[in-house]
């Protein structure tokens, strides 16, 4: 079974703020995915790494996989930012091992 | 552009009871997978499918759970006798392939048993 530790649990940052959340594991993976969890419950796949970086827009994602170590960056935090982001695991790409979750709030 | 949808947005059933929720993967996916999130807790991968057969279970995922694709576009999950503990948002995503490929999410059936 995969420890998935995400830090920190919650975070809250000003409009504009550069943000960082962090995702470590216990056992070596072949896939690391973030998602975001809306208030309403719903789940939107940001990425899905298995090495080095990925850019969609103001998020970066990156994993070192020797660290066993993922981060995500959000750019010009906005309140439209403000969700649960959960890293999830995978050895084999098909059972996945999720994190509890950041709880991001962006004040205006 | 394609969504996943599920089928009944909530659903309240007795102890002991069997429910069937029911998922509309994107047409062209080959990968179907069904989580869990009890209120208040992380999600929970109960188990993936693929070519017509589970390619991974949970610990979570015994006896009384099974999946069937039974015809060409619905993806069900099936909890025999379900118990209060089944309580949670059950969410099921497609893939198209590939290890990195992006998972698409449905919107969730909420399961309240009482």
């Amino acid at each position: 079974k995969n420890e998935v530790e995400q830090s920190p649990q919650n975070l809250t940052a000003q409009e504009g703020e550069f943000i960082t959340i962090n995702c470590s594991y216990s056992v070596g993976i072949s896939a690391l995915h973030w998602l975001q969890q809306h208030p309403g419950g719903g789940i939107v796949s940001l990425f899905m790494l298995s090495s080095g970086k990925k850019k969609h827009g103001r998020l970066i994602a990156t994993i070192n996989i020797q660290e066993k170590h993922s981060s995500l960056h959000i750019t010009a935090s906005h309140p439209r930012d403000s969700a649960v982001y959960i890293c999830a695991v995978s050895e084999t790409g098909n059972q996945f091992y999720f994190g509890t979750g950041t709880s991001l709030t962006v004040i205006p | 552009e394609p969504e996943v949808t599920q089928t009944p947005s909530h659903q309240v059933t007795q102890m002991g009871q069997e429910v069937i929720l029911r998922c509309v993967p994107i047409s062209n996916h080959l990968y179907f997978y069904w989580y869990r999130q009890i209120l208040g807790q992380k999600v929970e991968f109960l188990v993936s499918f693929y070519n017509n057969e589970i390619s991974e279970k949970s610990e979570i995922f015994d006896d009384q759970f099974s999946v069937e694709r039974p015809d060409g576009s619905n993806f069900t999950l099936k909890i025999r006798s379900t118990k209060l503990e089944d309580s949670a948002m059950y969410f099921c995503a497609s893939m198209m392939g590939g290890l990195t490929d992006t998972q698409y999410f449905g919107p969730g059936t909420r399961l309240t048993v009482l």
